[in-house]
């Protein structure tokens, strides 16, 4: 079974709307963390956003914020004024106490912003 | 400074070459990663090092050879590759192994084609 699963291979947005993006994932242990990665066409692979298990809050990291509904296992990016430059493949990821370092990552949702 | 530098960017090699790929990072991480990226798949985890030593080998092809000789340089040595192993090459490092909230911050990658 699939981890994680991101069921949006691509996006569309307008420059300036919000975009919400979606992750949904599998797991077993209390303990885990969420997170987000965006990949330009360039290849780096550059960290967003992270929510942990056991936070009650949700994460925001200025234009991203994470929304995070436990009891549906879901772990939403929302990305609010979209910018020419948010073009990128998104990966939703997650650890697992019980697997190290190991980072279980999404399929992936390309986001394309349009002018 | 969070940055991770990777060398060489691009690498063309015939299958009877010996290559090596360079990684390094100065914010003080003490864990290492490797990973393959095939196009429009996620990163696969290929190795993982913890203060200098090899904590995880993700059932890795010996013709791929990882090194860790200090705690900021991580090199993945090549040898006799076959064509399915061209990809992009990321390395990523964080603070500690295992600690579900310490991100990874990746480098550019390295795209290698195999001949």
């Amino acid at each position: 079974a699939q981890k994680i699963t991101q069921t949006q291979p691509g996006m569309f947005v307008q420059e300036k709307e919000a975009v919400t993006l979606d992750c949904t994932y599998d797991t077993s242990d209390q303990s885990y963390g969420l997170f987000w990665y965006k990949q330009p066409s360039s290849g780096e692979m550059i960290f967003l956003i992270y929510q942990g298990s056991y936070d009650e809050q949700n994460a925001t990291e200025g234009r991203y914020s994470l929304n995070f509904q436990k009891a549906r296992k879901s772990a939403n990016l929302v990305i609010s004024a979209s910018q020419l430059g948010d073009s990128a493949m998104y990966f939703c990821a997650m650890r697992e106490a019980t697997s190290g370092s190991r980072l279980t990552f999404g399929e992936g949702t390309q986001l394309t912003v349009n002018p | 400074d969070t940055e991770v530098t990777q060398t060489p960017k691009h690498l063309v090699m015939g299958m009877t070459n010996k290559k090596s790929l360079k990684c390094e990072q100065h914010m003080g991480h003490r864990a290492m990663y490797w990973y393959k990226q095939k196009a429009k798949k996620p990163p696969e985890l290929m190795f993982v090092y913890s203060y200098e030593k090899l904590s995880i080998n993700e059932s890795v092809p010996s013709r791929f050879s990882p090194e860790c000789p200090n705690s900021s340089l991580l090199n993945l040595h090549l040898h006799a590759l076959q064509p399915e192993d061209s990809a992009l090459y990321l390395c990523a490092s964080s603070q500690r192994e295992g600690q579900l909230f310490y991100e990874q911050y990746f480098g550019p990658g390295t795209r290698l084609t195999v001949t």
